[in-house]
């Protein structure tokens, strides 16, 4: 199956700095990426839909200033946490979808998540 | 809108025995339908879905799950379950060709030894 690489694993970092997550696509082309959050114990939390070349669409209640969304190439999207706090601290996810299959039925392939810790 | 309902927060059950993973779900039109497995710390992992066809629909690790248009239900099932099934799983639909996903609030299933 497609799979959807995500970096890195976990970060630590202090309060009031950014971090970048990654996410890569490594045997297709992903035209949309989708970035999930999901808190202890809890399900995803769709934040945003990262498309190709255009900006990216973000879920109601979501800081698109806060969470900087880039998908710059077919194989990579991008989620900088910008200026950090504690309450950020969470798990993200991305996904995609492999246009060869399952852009027509749907399933989406995830990264293995970044866990955040924001100090 | 589409909407999915995992009832259960947790599922026990022995090893050995088979389980049952409840998911309802309502969309307007044809739902797509699928279920995710996550080990602790990591991404979800697909495991089935259902799109059309047989209501049966079988996936990975020796599960399958049963599409119900009259009762929108489309639960998880495993004759015997392992030690290692033991994970959270979720539940999601999709409704035709809309892009959204919705996923479930999530299962947590513990098989005992």
């Amino acid at each position: 199956g497609a799979v959807v690489s995500q970096h890195p694993s976990w970060v630590i970092c202090k309060s009031g700095t950014s971090v970048k997550i990654e996410c890569r696509s490594l045997d297709f082309q992903a035209t949309t990426m989708f970035w999930y959050r999901q808190f202890p114990k809890q399900s995803l939390m769709l934040m945003a839909t990262s498309n190709e070349g255009s900006k990216a669409t973000y879920e109601q209640g979501v800081e698109k200033d806060k969470f900087l969304i880039n998908h710059a190439s077919l194989t990579l999207s991008t989620l900088t946490v910008t200026s950090a706090h504690p309450e950020d601290s969470s798990f993200y996810i991305c996904s995609a979808r492999d246009p060869s299959t399952s852009a027509r039925t749907g399933e989406l392939f995830f990264g293995e998540g970044s866990r955040l810790t924001v100090l | 809108a589409q909407s999915v309902a995992q009832p259960e927060d947790q599922v026990n059950v022995a090893e050995g025995n088979p389980l049952t993973v409840k998911c309802t779900y309502s969309v307007s039109g044809n739902p797509y339908l699928f279920w995710y497995v996550q080990y602790p710390n990591r991404g979800l992992q697909f495991l089935l879905k259902y799109i059309t066809g047989d209501n049966l629909v079988k996936g990975s690790y020796g599960f399958e799950a049963e599409f119900n248009k009259s009762q929108t239900s489309f639960h998880l099932k495993k004759p015997s379950a392992l030690v290692s099934d033991s994970a959270l799983y979720f539940c999601a639909v999709r409704e035709g060709s809309y892009q959204k996903v919705t996923f479930g609030t999530g299962t947590k299933l513990q098989v005992i030894p």
